[in-house]
């Protein structure tokens, strides 16, 4: 079965700061990773995917995630953040072939920007 | 494009009630996936439909939760009888026919269902 772990419930960064988001997956198998966002009372939306071509995902609003196999990770990163980016983010895993896409998500982190 | 449509936006219902959810997918999106969402969780699949057809309902408690989606295009889940832990925001998505890879889903806004 497949999993994510997402460290931290709650993060905080000042305005302008680094943003990281970390995200640990298992899997038996290379899967798809995803990092998806949620601002209050919307739906989800795709930040960025890993399907197994550049291990650095570069993805809308200036995000980016570095997928590392020795450490199965996928964190998320910004360089400078900015009061728009507060909202809830989710990171997801899906199998790679027909009939296993289905998405597994994290508990997600809630990110707050500090003015 | 137009995107997911889902109705209601919000529902407040006694416990032992019914309820049902509405979803448009995308046009010509051939999968229809419905997720539930409880407060501080991420979300959880509940039913993957390919066309018509179910392709996973695993984690569906169908004692008490169907789905159907006739024609292959709509699709409405329903809750009969409802339960104070089913308070949680029920989210639908849509992809394309799968492509070897190009895998994305869609989200609708989703309905939020409060049981009291």
């Amino acid at each position: 079965a497949q999993s994510v772990t997402q460290l931290g419930s709650h993060v905080s960064v000042s305005e302008g700061a680094l943003v990281l988001l970390r995200c640990n997956y298992s899997s038996s198998v290379p899967p798809y990773l995803f990092w998806y966002v949620q601002y209050p009372n919307q739906g989800l939306q795709l930040l960025l995917k890993y399907t197994s071509a550049a291990t650095l995902v570069k993805g809308i609003n200036g995000f980016e995630a570095e997928f590392k196999k020795s450490e199965t990770s996928f964190h998320l990163t910004k360089p400078s953040a900015h009061m728009s980016d507060a909202a809830e983010y989710f990171c997801a895993v899906s199998g790679t072939n027909f009939g296993n896409e289905k998405l597994t998500f994290g508990t997600g982190t809630r990110l707050t920007i500090i003015p | 494009e137009a995107g997911v449509a889902q109705s209601p936006r919000y529902k407040i219902i006694e416990k032992r009630q019914s309820v049902a959810f509405w979803c448009n997918p995308i046009s010509g999106h051939a999968t229809l996936y419905w997720y539930q969402q409880i407060l501080g969780q991420g979300p959880k699949l509940l039913i993957q439909f390919q066309n018509n057809g179910v392709v996973d309902d695993s984690q569906l408690p169908k004692d008490r939760f169907s789905a159907e989606r006739l024609k292959g295009v709509d699709s409405t889940l329903k809750i009969q009888p409802a339960k104070l832990e089913d308070s949680a925001v029920y989210l639908c998505a849509s992809s394309p026919r799968y492509s070897g890879g190009e895998i994305k889903q869609y989200f609708g806004p989703g309905t939020r269902l409060t049981v009291t």
